[in-house]
């Protein structure tokens, strides 16, 4: 079974600021690493994924996530965020087989301050 | 741009009440799921769909759970005597599932607040 756990509950932080959401995985199986965004009273939308390659990888909205092996870690940065940034953002695993589950982190909601 | 979407936005019910949570999915997607969130909790997984049949069911999804694909546009899920513990959002969600590789993205709708009283 894979586990994803999300260490901070809330992030705020001020505008034009850099923020990183940290998020780590368990897995017994290689996986595939996403991050969503939840606007308010939205749905998820895909913000980026890992599936393999670099471990580097950009999304939507200036965000870019690291995955790192051995930590077993793919956290979320944005250099500098807007005030639209304003969200809750899921940290989710999925083993590598066609059509299979997500399993998601607890989430953290990102307040931008003026 | 093709998208899920879901119906009704909002269900409030009476605890013991059946409910029917409608979903359409994107046209050409072969696989199907329903996801829950209760208010402040993570999102979780209960089912997958796929050919006409489950494929995969979480331990939450009980006997009180059930899914269909009545036509070739809905996707439902019934819970046949609510309980207060299933006040939640739920979200539908889709993705084609094919073309060879393993990985296909899952497109989620809007979802449906279900509030038991």
């Amino acid at each position: 079974a894979q586990s994803v756990t999300q260490l901070d509950s809330q992030v705020p932080v001020f505008e034009e600021a850099p923020v990183e959401l940290r998020c780590n995985y368990s897995s017994s199986v290689s996986v595939y690493l996403f991050w969503y965004v939840q606007y308010p009273n939205q749905g998820l939308q895909l913000l980026l994924k890992y599936l393999s390659g670099s471990t580097l990888v950009k999304g939507i909205n200036g965000f870019e996530a690291e995955f790192n092996k051995s930590q077993t870690s793919f956290h979320l940065r944005k250099p500098s965020v807007h005030i639209s940034d304003t969200a809750e953002y899921f940290c989710a695993v999925s083993i590598k087989a066609a059509g299979n589950k997500l399993t998601f982190g607890g989430g953290t909601r990102v307040l931008v301050k003026p | 741009e093709p998208e899920v979407t879901q119906t009704p936005s909002h269900q409030v019910t009476q605890m013991g009440q059946e409910v029917i949570l409608r979903c359409v999915p994107i046209s050409n997607h072969l696989y199907f799921y329903w996801y829950r969130q209760i208010l402040g909790q993570k999102v979780e997984f209960l089912v997958s769909f796929y050919n006409n049949e489950i494929s995969e069911k979480s331990e939450i999804f009980d006997d009180q759970f059930s899914v269909e694909r009545p036509d070739g546009s809905n996707f439902t899920l019934k819970i046949r005597s609510t309980k207060l513990e299933d006040s939640a959002m739920y979200f539908c969600a889709s993705t084609h599932g094919g073309g060879g590789s393993s990985y296909n993205e899952q497109f989620f709708g809007p979802g449906t607040r279900l509030t038991v009283l």
